[in-house]
């Protein structure tokens, strides 16, 4: 099962708002709403901040927002806070054997 | 809240089995599903397997043959064993839980770094 595609780098400026775009295929990000987005801050553990295509956990900013259509999840990143700074990458549930498929990963530079 | 800590051999032969152990605190293992992640260098996470607490396995069908992940329920601890492994098996893995009734990855330990040489 091939990987979600994401830019492999976006910036912004603090108080700006970014996106960005995850890209599967209809057996897995455009067939279920189980696409699942994730900060990590290298050398720390990955951090859930959207699971269910647009649900945040308790305790994850409003600033952090999904969406989806078609085969295309988003995350965008409202606000944006030297904090942010990071890498993020989607996930998906799919219709193979391989069950779980992830992003390419994005790099997020606060300017 | 639930924390999780890999632990085990960060360099392992060619041909022999790589074992690692995920180490739960914070809450308790006899609940949800747990899973194995990889990331080798340079390349995408990929999913290895999950199990369920009663011991219910599912693996990757890429690694199935080679693959055994098993729970520890008196230690809070569920493990992760590759064997046969190569160069290729080079990565940092990472354990997680998932979370209940959705499909995404609750909480992850920091990853540790395996590295297949002679």
């Amino acid at each position: 099962h091939s990987a979600l595609t994401q830019p492999a780098s976006v910036s912004g400026s603090p108080g700006q708002s970014i996106t960005i775009s995850c890209t599967g295929t209809s057996s897995d990000v455009g067939v279920y709403n189980y696409v699942s987005w994730y900060q990590h801050h290298p050398g720390k553990a990955p951090k859930l901040m959207i699971y269910d295509d647009s649900k945040r956990p308790s305790g994850i900013s409003d600033r952090f927002s999904g969406s989806k259509s078609g085969n295309t999840a988003s995350l965008t990143i409202s606000g944006l806070q030297a904090e942010d700074e990071a890498d993020y990458f989607c996930s998906s549930y799919t219709t193979s054997s391989t069950l779980y498929v992830f992003g390419t990963g994005t790099k997020v530079t606060v300017l | 809240q639930v924390q999780l800590q890999e632990s085990g051999p960060r360099l392992v032969k060619p041909s022999e089995t790589l074992s690692l152990t995920c180490t739960v605190s914070g809450g308790s293992i006899s609940s949800n599903y747990w899973s194995w992640i990889r990331q080798p260098p340079g390349k995408g996470l990929e999913w290895i397997g999950y199990l369920y607490y009663t011991g219910n396995a599912y693996y990757s069908p890429s690694l199935k043959s080679r693959v055994t992940i098993s729970v520890d329920s008196s230690k809070n601890q569920f493990s992760l064993n590759l064997s046969s492994v190569t160069a290729a098996d080079t990565a940092v893995y990472y354990c997680a839980m998932v979370r209940a009734m959705t499909n995404s990855f609750d909480h992850w330990g920091q990853g540790t770094p395996v590295t297949v040489s002679s």
